[in-house]
């Protein structure tokens, strides 16, 4: 069954310091795995794409990790902002089918206490 | 930032209200997608389309309906709205060929009393 867990399901930080959120994921045949943030309320946004090739991606203060062999990706936050609160999503698409599923992880809730 | 939009973004109705939610995009794309989001959960397709005159129920059974008559709107409709529809409902879109790269609206939130 393709699956895409998260860890933690939730985390706090204080500000400026830095975390990592898990991605492990079952899907077959990968496609690509992305990073969403998604704030109270309103749409994911797009933070990172990955595909089978790539190891490691950056946007920002934003860097994302992918072991293809392992199916496991991380996000990690360097130097955390009040903004960074959010749920951060792990989406995987896979390149099976004709719709080209994407198979969303229930989010890593990130609070950043000043 | 995408140019995909949804109104009401709050609706508070009570049972057995008929009710229709709007999603519309700019950006031309051929596929949209309604999703379903109840918190600390992950997002569930419910309708999707290929396009003008198409729609498909998603993988999650749902009660209302969709229609697809301008490629740029793609609203859902409840017929008689209940306690067990409350959620949030997300609208996505994407380009011909890229499923993989959806762009969401920001959502309607509904609360059926």
């Amino acid at each position: 069954k393709n699956q895409v867990e998260q860890s933690p399901q939730s985390l706090i930080i204080l500000e400026g310091k830095n975390c990592t959120l898990q991605c492990n994921y079952t899907v077959s045949p990968f496609s690509n795995l992305r990073w969403y943030k998604q704030d109270t309320g309103r749409g994911p946004v797009s933070l990172t794409i990955m595909t089978f090739s790539e190891n490691t991606k950056s946007n920002g203060r934003y860097t994302a990790t992918l072991d293809a062999d392992t199916k496991q990706s991380s996000l990690h936050i360097t130097a955390s902002q009040l903004s960074d609160s959010a749920s951060y999503i792990c989406v995987v698409s896979d390149r099976g089918s004709t719709l080209g599923r994407l198979y969303f992880g229930r989010g890593t809730q990130l609070t950043v206490w000043p | 930032e995408a140019d995909i939009y949804q109104t009401p973004r709050y609706l508070v109705i009570g049972t057995g209200k008929k009710i229709t939610l709007e999603c519309s995009q700019t950006m031309g794309h051929d596929k949209m997608y309604w999703y379903q989001q109840d918190p600390g959960m992950e997002l569930h397709l419910i309708h999707y389309s290929y396009g003008v005159n198409s729609t498909e129920k998603g993988d999650l059974s749902s009660e209302s309906t969709v229609s697809r008559i301008r490629t740029e709107h793609f609203p859902l409709t409840l017929e008689s709205a209940r306690p067990s529809h409350t959620s949030q409902y997300l609208c996505a879109s994407s380009e011909k060929g890229r499923t993989d790269t959806q762009y969401f609206g920001p959502g309607t939130r509904l609360t059926v009393l």
